[in-house]
């Protein structure tokens, strides 16, 4: 258990629709990346926030957004979704902004479009 | 810019085989290099890390050396196990500050018989 969870575990929706991934990191990181996981695109980087603020962008779609909370927890919003939408997204935090920390990885919501 | 190339897999071998997954990668200043596993059905968990030149990274059995000379860092492990049968994952962590984020190869899914 890595002390990231992510909710819900699997989301099934229909294409056009919204859809809301929820993510605490662990107790005291204050560094929140998100990525979408599927099987001809691999592991891809989303987004980062830290303690609130956007601090990098990835291959991040503009029908997605991303947002920081003020208690760190932090929300992935997908809109107009699409077949291609379908994938595993993780969370992962870390401690600091400092790229040579590790990233401690969330169990990922599998969401399917239909 | 920076890129990580691993191994096609599926790699299958039987139980107490070396292993030896590879991993090469293009970055421009001095990244730091990470092997994360994932066990089916879980998010990725890092294995081992190395952050300079010549480093050693090591766990469970697992190794791998930063050779900046010809920019690699091979995954090998000398009996592999049943239970190490997953998709590993070759990463690099470059920049600083406030420009963070991993980038991953695209993995190699690995089957050990008994």
């Amino acid at each position: 258990d890595s002390g990231v969870t992510q909710t819900p575990k699997h989301l099934i929706t229909a294409t056009g629709q919204r859809v809301t991934l929820r993510c605490s990191p662990r107790s005291g990181d204050l560094s929140v990346y998100w990525y979408q996981q599927s099987l001809d695109q691999g592991l891809q980087f989303l987004i980062q926030y830290y303690n609130g603020e956007e601090r990098a962008k990835g291959n991040i779609l503009e029908r997605f957004s991303a947002q920081q909370f003020p208690d760190l927890h932090s929300e992935l919003n997908l809109s107009s979704l699409e077949l291609g939408d379908s994938a595993l997204y993780f969370c992962a935090s870390s401690p600091i902004v400092s790229p040579y920390n590790e990233q401690f990885f969330g169990p990922g919501t599998r969401l399917t479009v239909l | 810019g920076d890129s990580v190339t691993q191994m096609e897999g599926p790699v299958t071998l039987s139980e107490e085989a070396f292993l030896t997954i590879n991993c090469t990668y293009t970055a421009t200043g001095y990244p730091s290099l990470f092997w994360y596993v994932q066990y089916p059905g879980e998010g990725l968990q890092l294995l081992l890390k190395a952050t300079k030149a010549d480093d050693k990274g090591s766990n469970k059995g697992f190794e791998a050396t930063y050779r900046k000379e010809t920019t690699s860092f091979h995954l090998e492990k000398g009996s592999v196990q049943v239970s190490d049968s997953a998709v590993y994952f070759c990463a690099l962590s470059s920049g600083y500050s406030s420009a963070s984020k991993i980038i991953f190869g695209s993995g190699t899914r690995l089957s050990i018989r008994p």
